[in-house]
């Protein structure tokens, strides 16, 4: 079956420390996606790809970075430079056409000790 | 710049009640919009879709019209179950071209209780 496969589901993260959160889809999609979530506040958009080898800042791009080498993967690289990075990390895609709903992966819960 | 409101939660609701969750819009031109749903600890389901005013979009006995002249897009439900307990996102987008672009709302949990 076709889908988006985050991993990992939980990880633990040190002050200072950089990790990547990984995000693959097999749907065939040229746009992937990852948003933050966070209690009481909705979704927020992070970074977005439309097609490989090219993304964008979305509207919480700070301490945080992406690459689109493969149109299939869209991994997430949490910085140090990131104040507060405990949340939820969700990854999508979406087909390259007007009515495309998003397909979401199952997340990645992220904490900092 | 668009943006989506929803009602606060938690709503709470006996097995069987109507449900509706209220969800407004602003907009600068004509966007699609989507209800998702997110059960504990999973990511978001897209619902329902409506991508023209006065469609209606329906699923799992969920509906929704979009209704330009309110800017509303609000989800109801006859009857709701047990196993509907999640929380519901509104959300608008535009197609860029090359992409759809998701503005969600805040997001509405829903309680149902036997």
């Amino acid at each position: 079956d076709g889908g988006i496969t985050q991993s990992p589901k939980y990880l633990f993260r040190k002050e200072g420390q950089n990790v990547t959160l990984s995000c693959e889809q097999n749907l065939n999609h040229d746009a992937m996606y990852w948003y933050r979530q966070d209690p009481g506040q909705g979704l927020r958009l992070i970074y977005y790809s439309q097609i490989v080898n090219d993304f964008q800042k979305g509207d919480i791009a700070e301490g945080y970075s992406v690459s689109r080498e493969k149109k299939e993967s869209f991994p997430l690289t949490v910085t140090s430079a990131q104040k507060n990075p405990t949340a939820f990390y969700l990854c999508a895609s979406s087909p390259d056409r007007e009515d495309g709903g998003y397909t979401f992966g199952s997340g990645t819960r992220l904490t900092v000790v | 710049g668009d943006s989506v409101t929803q009602m606060e939660g938690p709503v709470t609701l006996s097995e069987e009640a109507f449900l509706t969750i209220n969800c407004t819009y602003t907009a600068t031109g004509y966007p699609s919009l989507f209800w998702y749903v997110q059960y504990p600890g999973e990511g978001l389901q897209l619902l329902l879709k409506a991508t023209k005013a006065d469609d209606k979009g329906s699923n799992k006995g969920f509906e929704a019209t979009y209704r330009k002249e309110t800017t509303s897009f609000h989800l109801e439900k006859g009857s709701v179950q047990v196993s509907d307990s999640a929380v519901y996102f509104c959300a608008l987008s535009y197609y860029t071209g090359t992409a759809s672009k998701l503005t969600f709302g805040t997001g509405t949990r829903l309680q149902v209780t036997l």
